[in-house]
């Protein structure tokens, strides 16, 4: 099975409005990490936004918030006043501790955003 | 301060040639990650290290593909022979460790093509 599954291959959303970014997540871990990535044409990979498990609040950072429901495994970004440069590919991963310090990510396959004008 | 720095951006070479892809680390970090990028496959983590020791190389596709740490300052990933279906970008990252969040700081990224 899937570590972490998004379901949505591509997403299109209209300048200034917010658009959600599905992102379910399968562990038995009690202590795990979410995490969203940003990947523009150019290929970098940008940090966005985490949120651990044992986390009360939703992650907030600028306009992106984590949308996190632990009882579904669901972490969806939510984008708030989308822009042109939003554009890009989207991706969740995990960070599961297995017991120790594990630090490693398990990625989804991405979701690609396109913001129209 | 400097982020993760990969060399070489881009190589072209052709199959059969030996590939050797370069990563130095955010100084201070200490845990450093490969993972390759396709479209088919996603981003699949090959190996990675915890002060320069391998921890786990379960996802590196078989004896062609090898890595090394001999210090804290730099890493190479080397294919050989390499192959057609090793084309792909292989992105570097790192991660202080210990009680931080376990964010992966990358690095552009190596874009690999094998004719």
């Amino acid at each position: 099975a899937q570590k972490i599954t998004q379901t949505q291959p591509g997403m299109f959303v209209q300048e200034k409005e917010a658009v959600t970014l599905d992102c379910t997540y399968d562990t038995s871990d009690q202590s795990y990490g979410l995490f969203w990535y940003k990947q523009p044409s150019s290929g970098e990979m940008i940090f966005l936004i985490y949120q651990g498990s044992y986390d009360e609040q939703n992650a907030t950072e600028g306009r992106y918030s984590l949308n996190f429901q632990k009882a579904r495994k669901s972490a969806n970004l939510v984008i708030s006043a989308s822009q042109l440069g939003d554009s890009a590919m989207y991706f969740c991963a995990m960070r599961e501790r297995g017991g120790g310090s594990n630090y490693k990510l398990t990625f989804g396959k991405g979701t690609l955003l396109t913001v129209n004008p | 301060d400097a982020g993760v720095i990969q060399s070489p951006r881009h190589e072209v070479t052709e199959m059969g040639q030996e590939v050797t892809l370069r990563c130095k680390p955010i100084s201070g970090h200490d845990y450093l990650f490969w993972y390759r990028q396709t479209m088919m496959r996603g981003l699949e983590l090959l190996i990675y290290f915890n002060n320069n020791v391998p921890i786990d190389d379960s996802g590196m596709p078989e004896d062609r593909f090898s890595a090394k740490m001999p210090n804290a300052s730099f890493s190479t990933l080397k294919i050989q022979p390499s192959e057609p279906r090793d084309s792909a970008v292989y992105f570097c990252a790192s991660t202080p460790g210990q009680a931080y969040t376990g964010e992966l700081f990358f690095g552009e990224g190596s874009r690999l093509t094998v004719l």
